[in-house]
């Protein structure tokens, strides 16, 4: 079946460090995929996507380009704010109305 | 209002209880999600709706109900639950399936005593 792998958590980076946080996953055809944000007490929030292979999704400093040869989509950002401290998730859909999660990356920048 | 709303946002409620959660979207979406988030594992999908009608229920037991009377608004009825069901309940919404992105909602923190 389909499914999403993410690195265990926590990763904890000091401000201004370089962040990647891996995901790698298993689907069936050509899926779309996705990283969400969740601050604490909120819920997810879109962070970028991609819909085809060798696409790069960016929003606010993070990248994460569609690997289908490595069925990747690691999410980086070149420098961390304290701000950036979240869980992030990476997900998948192959066109159904079933979105794969990951189990979540806890994120903690220290200042 | 704007976005995805969630009521109430913490709930407490005994074993024997019945209460109902809350969603709404102001985003013209057509497709409406109940997932149930507990700590270490990954997001659980329990309820899918596509202009009012139901088109997944994931093995979810029957002690939870949904409602959703039209594209706007969707309702999780509750009653005889277990401790084990603990978790925030998180409501989403999408304009489709597929490439769209989804919307969440704040969540509601329930806790069975």
């Amino acid at each position: 079946g389909n499914s999403v792998t993410q690195m265990e958590g926590p990763v904890t980076l000091s401000e201004e460090a370089f962040l990647t946080i891996n995901c790698t996953y298993t689907a069936t055809g050509y899926p779309s995929l996705f990283w969400y944000v969740q601050y604490p007490g909120e819920g997810l929030q879109l962070l970028l996507k991609a819909t085809k292979a060798d696409d790069k999704g960016s929003n606010k400093g993070f990248e994460a380009t569609y690997r289908k040869e490595t069925t990747s989509f690691h999410l980086e950002k070149g420098s961390v704010q304290v701000s950036d401290s979240a869980v992030y998730f990476c997900a998948l859909n192959t066109g159904t109305y079933k979105y794969i999660f990951g189990t979540g990356t806890r994120l903690k920048v220290l200042a | 209002e704007t976005g995805v709303t969630q009521t109430p946002r913490h709930l407490v409620m005994g074993m024997t209880n019945k209460k109902s959660l809350k969603c709404e979207q102001h985003l013209g979406h057509n497709a409406m999600y109940w997932y149930k988030q507990s700590a270490k594992k990954p997001l659980e999908l329990m309820f899918v709706y596509n202009f009012k009608e139901q088109t997944e229920n994931n093995s979810v037991p029957s002690r939870f109900s949904p409602e959703c009377p039209n594209s706007s608004h969707l309702f999780l009825h509750l009653h005889t639950l277990q401790p084990e069901d603990s978790a925030l309940y998180l409501c989403a919404s999408s304009m489709g399936q597929g490439t769209y992105e989804q919307y969440f909602g704040p969540g509601t923190r329930l806790t069975v005593t």
